[in-house]
């Protein structure tokens, strides 16, 4: 069963507001979590990630926030713009990095 | 949900020698599979595509013939990279296609360390 998950497969959000992509996972031993952005024919870029010790990290226009006991964390992109139109994927690891997690990805379309 | 496995999750060899990485769709037909390649804590490097039954699409800068890539059936694609190399030590994460749109499928990952 998968670990990491994305339950949403599409997003649409106008140009300006909120982006808000949602990830949950079941494994309460991952304490690492990232968040890739891709493009059609490209690989997954990495874009922000948090540390199990927080709960909150910022990077720009970009804010990631992990709920521990619910074990979800969600990505907000405020505000959003055309160019943020890609599949998102979350992704967990341990501490060692032995292995990722992959959710299976959103598709957000920032409509201008 | 979908689940994809990599065999092995982990490898050491020594320089010289060939790996083959295993990547396997478990419950659903996976005409295309990814190969990407990753450093700790950054981008994953998209380095081929593989489509069942037809030759792999390589990124431009990998060797297609240092990184062997086999698609031979709808839930199994292998990478095998030959006469492996120190440089070549890294984490090498496949994917497979889902049938809604731009989903995949990511496996664990395997780690490959070359002395």
């Amino acid at each position: 069963d998968q670990q990491v998950k994305q339950n949403s497969p599409s997003l649409s959000v106008q140009e300006g507001r909120i982006s808000i992509l949602n990830c949950d996972y079941t494994n309460s031993m991952f304490d690492y979590f990232l968040w890739y952005k891709k493009y059609p024919a490209e690989g997954p870029t990495f874009l922000i990630s948090i540390s199990s010790i927080k709960d909150k990290n910022e990077d720009g226009r970009f804010t990631v926030f992990l709920n521990k006991s619910a074990k979800h964390l969600s990505l907000h992109i405020v505000p959003s713009q055309p160019g943020d139109s890609a599949v998102y994927f979350c992704a967990a690891s341990r501490e060692n990095f032995n292995k990722f997690y992959f959710g299976s990805g959103t598709k957000l379309n920032v409509k201008p | 949900g979908a689940v994809v496995s990599q065999h092995p999750s982990w490898v050491i060899c020594k320089s010289g020698t060939s790996v083959k990485i295993e990547c396997r769709s478990l419950d659903f037909q996976a005409t295309t599979m990814f190969w990407y390649r990753q450093f700790p804590k950054q981008s994953l490097m998209l380095m081929a595509t593989s489509n069942e039954g037809s030759k792999a699409t390589y990124e431009q800068g990998v060797e297609k013939d240092k990184f062997l890539i086999n698609h031979a059936s709808l839930t199994l694609s292998t990478l095998t990279v030959t006469s492996a190399h120190p440089e070549d030590s890294s984490f090498y994460i496949c994917s497979a296609a889902g049938t809604v749109a731009d989903t995949q499928y990511f496996g664990p990952g395997t780690r490959l360390t070359v002395l």
